[in-house]
């Protein structure tokens, strides 16, 4: 079975510009969540889809969104990009909401703003 | 709200040596709790998880852990370190009907011949 497959694996873009990124999960699986990772924050939850619905969000401006497809392919999407929002972006993807199924990561985007 | 402390920024281990990296967690309730592995430049790997049932938990590479309610610990153990086993580790706890994990600042293991 495939695990969880992202694109791009590497983005350099400018401040200000926007960005989308792509998150294809493990198949049956419902549940997407993405995370922001940085050497000064560390992992911080970005927000939840399930069923095409955003259920849960974290501590982040609204420059940040993102939606779920009907084959539960999930894309985010930043805007007006800043130097700070350069992370590794993961992931992540359950069978079912909540954590007892255990959520399975992607390899990441490498984002650099510049 | 929910929390995870990894005291242990880094720690170095011999090749063959055993191995116990900290895990504290602040959960109100039954905390689901996991341990994953993270490489240089890739995303996370589960390496095992604990929701209920026996506190000692068997994971994936040889690693196994133990929940201790009264401790509110679930410390990572291996018997015996691989050079392959250096990476970052990660502890997580999560909630039940949410999907939000919260993570450690990670343990960085340095393994030396």
């Amino acid at each position: 079975k495939a695990g969880v497959t992202q694109t791009p694996r590497y983005l350099i873009k400018t401040r200000g510009q926007q960005v989308t990124l792509s998150c294809s999960p493990i198949s049956g699986h419902r549940s997407v969540s993405w995370y922001q990772q940085t050497p000064g924050q560390g992992l911080q939850f970005l927000f939840e889809y399930f069923s095409e619905t955003q259920r849960n969000k974290g501590n982040f401006p609204g420059r940040f969104s993102g939606r779920q497809f009907s084959n539960s392919r999930s894309e985010m999407n930043v805007s007006t990009l800043e130097l700070g929002d350069s992370a590794l972006y993961l992931c992540a993807s359950s069978l079912s909401r909540g954590p007892r199924d255990g959520a399975f990561f992607g390899q990441g985007t490498r984002l650099t703003v510049v | 709200a929910q929390s995870v402390t990894q005291p242990d920024i880094h720690i170095t281990v011999s090749e063959g040596a055993s191995l116990e990296l900290r895990c504290n967690y602040s959960y109100g309730a039954t905390p689901y709790l996991f341990w994953y592995v993270q490489s240089p430049g890739q995303g996370l790997q589960l390496l095992l998880k604990y929701f209920s049932g026996d506190t000692l938990v068997q994971g994936i590479k040889g690693f196994e852990a133990e929940f201790k309610r009264s401790q509110s610990s679930f410390n990572l153990r291996k018997p015996s370190v691989h050079w392959s086993d250096a990476a970052e580790y990660f502890c997580a706890v999560g909630a039940d009907g949410n999907e939000k994990l919260t993570f450690g600042t990670g343990t960085r293991l340095t393994i030396i011949p």
